[in-house]
């Protein structure tokens, strides 16, 4: 069986500081996980995705992720956050297999303060 | 290449009709998914169709139903609408090339209000 836990609902920070957005997983299997995220009003996009390949992975518009198997973590990060990142964000996890379900988080709102 | 789109975008319906959602994937995909979004639910895995096959299923009613066409185009019908089927229905494409790995590309939306 698979989860996920996205450890915060809402993240706060002020632009051009460092963001974290935790995410915790459980998985029987290696899995693959991804990051979306989702600007008001509009569709989800691919942040970036692990796939048992690299365990820092690099993504779109600056932000990363670290695969922590011995944490159970896939926490994602940005150094300097940019007034266009404000948006929900959502930790994906699936099982190594195309009959694994699809799993989502419950989401974090991230806010950048001017 | 152009996106997933999906079709209406908004809908009104009132309880106990019925409703039938559009998705035209990323052309060369192969699998679609429907994801319900809900405030209180979140994003929640309704089904995955491949090759006109449901592959996959989440936990919800038999009343929520779906088909994928030999052009890998894809309909949700959703029968004996409730209030709480009120929601934004995402659909999402991907290669399917056999790996969980693939990357889903979603579309808009279709925002469903059941009045």
């Amino acid at each position: 069986a698979q989860s996920v836990t996205q450890l915060d609902s809402h993240v706060s920070v002020s632009e051009g500081t460092p963001v974290l957005l935790r995410c915790n997983y459980s998985s029987s299997y290696s899995p693959s996980l991804f990051w979306y995220v989702q600007h008001p009003n509009k569709g989800l996009q691919l942040l970036l995705k692990y796939t048992s390949a690299a365990t820092l992975v690099k993504g779109i518009n600056g932000f990363e992720a670290e695969f922590k198997k011995s944490e159970t973590s896939f926490h994602l990060t940005k150094p300097s956050a940019h007034m266009s990142d404000a948006a929900e964000y959502f930790c994906v996890v699936r099982g190594y297999s195309s009959a694994s379900k699809i799993i989502f988080g419950s989401g974090t709102r991230l806010s950048i303060r001017p | 290449k152009a996106g997933v789109t999906q079709t209406p975008r908004y809908l009104i319906k009132t309880r106990g009709q019925q409703v039938t959602l559009s998705c035209s994937p990323i052309s060369g995909h192969r699998s679609v998914s429907w994801y319900q979004q809900t405030p209180g639910q979140g994003l929640q895995f309704l089904f995955e169709y491949f090759s006109e096959t449901q592959r996959n299923k989440g936990n919800f009613p038999g009343r929520f139903s779906g088909r994928q066409f030999s052009n890998s185009r894809s309909e949700m019908n959703v029968s004996t609408l409730e209030l709480g089927d009120s929601a934004l229905y995402l659909c999402a494409s991907s290669e399917a090339s056999g790996r969980a790995a693939d990357t889903q590309y979603f579309g808009p939306g279709t925002r469903l209000t059941v009045l």
